[in-house]
């Protein structure tokens, strides 16, 4: 089955730089979720899409920014990276009236 | 905002043995679930609860629904080297709509001796 796809799996990036993750939900999935999960911390929610719209906002930086397309997959820009935004992100989807959500294997971005 | 209290934080245990853990919040939750993680690895989902009192099984693992709905927990019988992992509750929080953010317990690292 269709999983979560997120790209790209690794990222280095040196500090004051951007970066832009991509999340590809399971298909007919309408909601994306973005969570950061700091070493040792459990994930933390940044901010959500439903149907294309900011359906709920978290922890997210005023420097971090993000979007659900047409085709319902969603990008993560992250501008002015500072050392502290090294982190697993990860991606999630669901479908409304569903309580599943399934999780990308993540994008791991290290600022140096 | 909602918190969720994940216990116990860390359990070493012999293969064989059973395990349970357990999440509770002030607050009341309408979706409860529960994930694994491996390092490095993103979430896999284990079981999802919709209703207060629900128990429901996926092979060696089960978890309940809270009466109240603050509450949840998770136990592993017969646990194999493999269960090896950090296990989290998730929930949505009652009032809000299906497709609510999730929030996270803290995690349950699991160590199982074979």
């Amino acid at each position: 089955a269709a999983g979560v796809i997120q790209s790209p799996r690794h990222l280095i990036k040196e500090k004051r730089e951007t970066a832009t993750l991509k999340c590809y939900p399971i298909p007919r999935h309408d909601t994306v979720y973005w969570y950061q999960q700091g070493p040792g911390q459990d994930p933390q929610f940044l901010i959500s899409f439903y149907e294309k719209m900011q359906s709920d906002k978290g922890s997210i930086p005023d420097r971090f920014s993000a979007q659900q397309f047409s085709d319902y997959h969603s990008e993560l820009n992250m501008s002015s990276l500072e050392l502290g935004d090294s982190a697993l992100y990860f991606c999630a989807s669901s479908l409304t009236g569903i309580a599943e959500a399934f999780f990308g294997q993540g994008t791991r971005l290290t600022v140096v | 905002g909602q918190q969720l209290n994940q216990s116990p934080q860390s359990m070493f245990i012999q293969e064989g043995e059973d395990v349970s853990m357990n999440c509770t919040s002030s607050s009341i939750f309408n979706t409860w679930l529960w994930y694994k993680q491996d390092p490095g690895e993103g979430p896999v989902l284990l079981i999802a609860l919709y209703k207060a009192g629900e128990l429901t099984s996926n092979g060696r693992l089960t978890a309940q629904f809270g009466i109240t709905r603050k509450d949840s927990f998770l136990n592993i019988s017969a646990s194999i080297p493999s269960d090896v992992g950090i296990y989290f509750c998730a929930g949505r929080v009652a009032g809000g709509t299906s497709y609510g953010k999730l929030t996270f317990g803290q995690g349950t690292i699991l160590t199982v001796h074979p």
